[in-house]
């Protein structure tokens, strides 16, 4: 069976300091994982996706994620924390490539940022 | 980009009434769209999996006759409370994948109180 863990729920950290929110899944098969944020009342936003292309991943607001097989890990991290990224942040997993794949989340981690 | 729009936001109802929420693909066509339940401080669940023209397909727990999900267009699900009750009360999130994409798109949201 497929599944995702995100380790703590909630994460604390500075302006200014790095953020890294950990990720740990489990497949038979290659995934497409994602990593999600949610602002309060809200839908989710994608941050970045992994595709089984390049392991270091890019995405928005100057998040990235790195894609490793052995640890079967996909943790979000970003150099210097913004108090705007205070949000929840979800960890997905998807096996496919079609409009019929479901997505499956991790419990979500909330990212608070201290002044 | 995509985008996926869901209505209402926010809905307040009486016990015993039914709710009807909508989600829509603006500028693409979606064969298959996913209902989500989200409770405070928690992940996302998935309900079921909507299919234009047939019927749905609900995970484990979930009743049917209890969560209505109708597909009746490619660019239209929607999902309808039957009998709210206060346990009803939640925040629920649909999605659609366009087809050779494996990024999902998320609606806004719905916050449903059932008072």
């Amino acid at each position: 069976a497929q599944s995702v863990t995100q380790l703590g729920s909630h994460v604390s950290v500075s302006e200014g300091a790095l953020v890294l929110l950990r990720c740990n899944y489990s497949s038979s098969v290659p995934p497409y994982l994602f990593w999600y944020v949610q602002y309060p009342n809200q839908g989710l936003q994608l941050l970045l996706k992994y595709t089984s292309a390049a392991t270091l991943v890019k995405g928005i607001n100057g998040f990235e994620a790195e894609f490793k097989k052995s640890e079967t890990s996909f943790h979000l991290t970003k150099p210097s924390a913004h108090m705007s990224d205070a949000a929840e942040y979800f960890c997905a997993l998807s096996l496919g490539y079609s409009s019929a794949s479901k997505i499956i989340f991790g419990s979500g981690t909330r990212l608070s940022i201290r002044p | 980009g995509a985008v996926v729009s869901q209505h209402p936001s926010r809905v307040i109802c009486k016990s015993g009434t039914s709710v009807k929420i909508e989600c829509r693909s603006l500028d693409f066509q979606a064969t298959t769209m996913f209902w989500y339940r989200q409770f405070p401080k928690q992940s996302l669940m998935l309900m079921a999996t909507s299919n234009e023209g047939s019927k749905a397909t609900y995970e484990q727990g979930v009743e049917k006759d209890k969560f209505l999900i109708n597909h009746a267009s490619l660019t239209l699900s929607t999902l309808t409370v039957t009998s709210a009750h206060p346990e009803d009360s939640s925040f629920y999130i649909c999605s659609a994948t366009r087809d050779r994409e494996e990024k999902a798109f998320f609606g806004q949201g719905t916050r449903l109180t059932v008072v």
